[in-house]
């Protein structure tokens, strides 16, 4: 079974790049036939997708935030990062790394919280 | 506001079939496979249906999706108590050229 871990600090100041790493064990992000997936929930609020990476060097975006994101990946590590610039309050959210999406193996991280605050 | 459109709230008592709804249009669920997430506050979404209606391994047949034309249904039968969640649509919209999720249907319990 596929399991993912996200990991980056819990506060980021305004106007900051907010950047999180996901771990990923049980699977290789190598394979071509899957995709590798960032979501994010604010409070209160319902799971938004930011986008994912398909290997060796596909990226598809949320076209709301496509100007401030990059998803990019260490496979020598296994690890998957997610990278937005110039965040706001309206960016604080539990973030979400899951995989290998639109497959039956799709597992989710727990989730790590981000604050923006200065 | 969602590009997918999901009841805010649904409920059902111990024993009982509900079904969520998930309308969209013709450049997401009318053309693309749905998936359906089941989310516990303060833990990990999990996957309950993919390629529409298909079930993970370990996910019981209390649980089924179906579409039609532009919406999609999960049915959940034998309702029980620990079956109370939001619980999440998502589908690739081709107009977008993204992933979307629906609004979240949160399943009481009665």
């Amino acid at each position: 079974q596929v399991q993912l871990q996200e990991s980056g600090p819990g506060l980021v100041q305004p106007s900051q790049t907010l950047s999180l790493t996901c771990t990923v064990s049980g699977g290789s992000i190598r394979s071509p036939d899957y995709f590798w997936s960032w979501i994010r929930q604010p409070p209160g609020k319902g799971l938004e997708w930011i986008g994912y990476f398909q290997y060796p060097g596909s990226t598809y975006y949320n076209p709301s935030l496509k100007s401030r994101v990059t998803i990019s990946v260490d496979t020598s590590k296994n690890q998957f990062s997610l990278k937005l610039s110039s965040v706001t309050a309206a960016d604080t959210a539990v973030y979400y790394c899951a995989g290998p999406t639109n497959s039956e193996l799709d597992s989710w991280g727990q989730g790590t919280l981000v604050t923006v605050s200065s | 506001q969602s590009v997918l459109t999901q009841p805010p709230s649904a409920s059902g008592t111990p024993g009982q079939r509900v079904t969520i709804s998930c309308s969209g249009s013709s450049s997401n669920i009318g053309i693309n496979y749905v998936y359906w997430y089941q989310h516990l506050p303060g833990t990990a979404p999990k996957l309950l249906i993919y390629g529409t209606n298909q079930r993970p391994s370990g996910v019981p047949d209390r649980f089924a999706g179906s579409k039609s034309g532009t919406s999609a249904s999960l049915a959940i039968s034998g309702l029980r108590s620990e079956d109370e969640a939001d619980y999440y649509c998502a589908v690739w919209d081709d107009s977008l050229s993204g992933r979307v999720f629906g609004g979240g249907t949160k399943l009481t319990v009665l």
